[in-house]
């Protein structure tokens, strides 16, 4: 089965900028999903088919995909964007989910 | 605006059979969009179980296909989920989506709140 790998962890500082990468096998063949999930909450879709941004979604969050990386990318970074953020692609009529990132602002 | 809303029993003994509704509002479930179920032990990540079509196509996970079924009623507007053989690794907070697709591409633009589903005796 497909697999998509994610670093458990992302610190940035306030106003910075915060890159999440999401490892897979050709990974840049595919569509790239990303979610952002605050505690208690349900997950809310920031960027969908690699690099659009839904309606509402700051401008600040930004997708790219090639290779065997796709990348998230927050731009000036706010306490509001502390969350646990996760990729996702559609492989072989599955639905696939990477392993979460936590983002930390300090 | 599309809304979900899940319901069903919080609490289900080992070796029963989860049931989770899902209710739609603010669109039809007949339109051309799939309908998924995804659930997140706690502390852990997103886990997709299976999607269905209003016409009743579904796809699965196929680590858990042998215990899924999902069906859709769209004189309620509504989807289920049940889940069989139940043990404590199924104890998760479970969500209801509706899927986007474009080609070989799918994602979830809309979610429900999600609720909590215990496994224990």
């Amino acid at each position: 089965s497909y697999e998509l790998t994610q670093p458990l962890s992302v610190s940035v500082a306030l106003g910075q900028t915060a890159r999440i990468t999401c490892g897979g096998n050709n990974i840049g063949s595919k569509n790239v999903h990303w979610y952002q999930q605050k505690p208690g909450q349900a997950p809310v879709l920031v960027i969908y088919r690699d690099s659009n941004r839904p309606s509402g979604i700051p401008e600040r969050f930004s997708g790219s995909n090639s290779g065997n990386t796709a990348t998230l990318t927050i731009s000036r970074a706010q306490a509001g964007d502390e969350a646990d953020y996760y990729c996702q692609v559609w492989d072989s009529s599955t639905e696939v989910f990477g392993t979460g990132t936590k983002v930390t602002v300090l | 605006q599309v809304q979900l809303q899940e319901s069903g029993p919080g609490l289900v003994k080992p070796s029963g059979t989860l049931s989770l509704t899902c209710a739609v509002s603010g669109g039809s479930i007949s339109s051309s969009n799939w309908w998924s179920w995804i659930r997140q032990p706690p502390g852990k990540g997103l886990e997709w179980i299976g999607e269905i079509y209003h016409s009743g196509s579904t796809n699965y996970n196929p680590s858990l296909k042998s215990r899924v079924t999902i069906s859709v009623d769209k004189s309620k507007n509504q989807f289920s989920l049940k889940l069989s053989s139940v043990t404590a690794a199924d104890t998760a907070v479970y969500y209801c989506a509706r899927t986007d697709k474009i080609y070989s591409s799918s994602w979830f633009g809309y979610w429900g709140q999600g609720t909590l589903v215990t496994v224990s005796s």
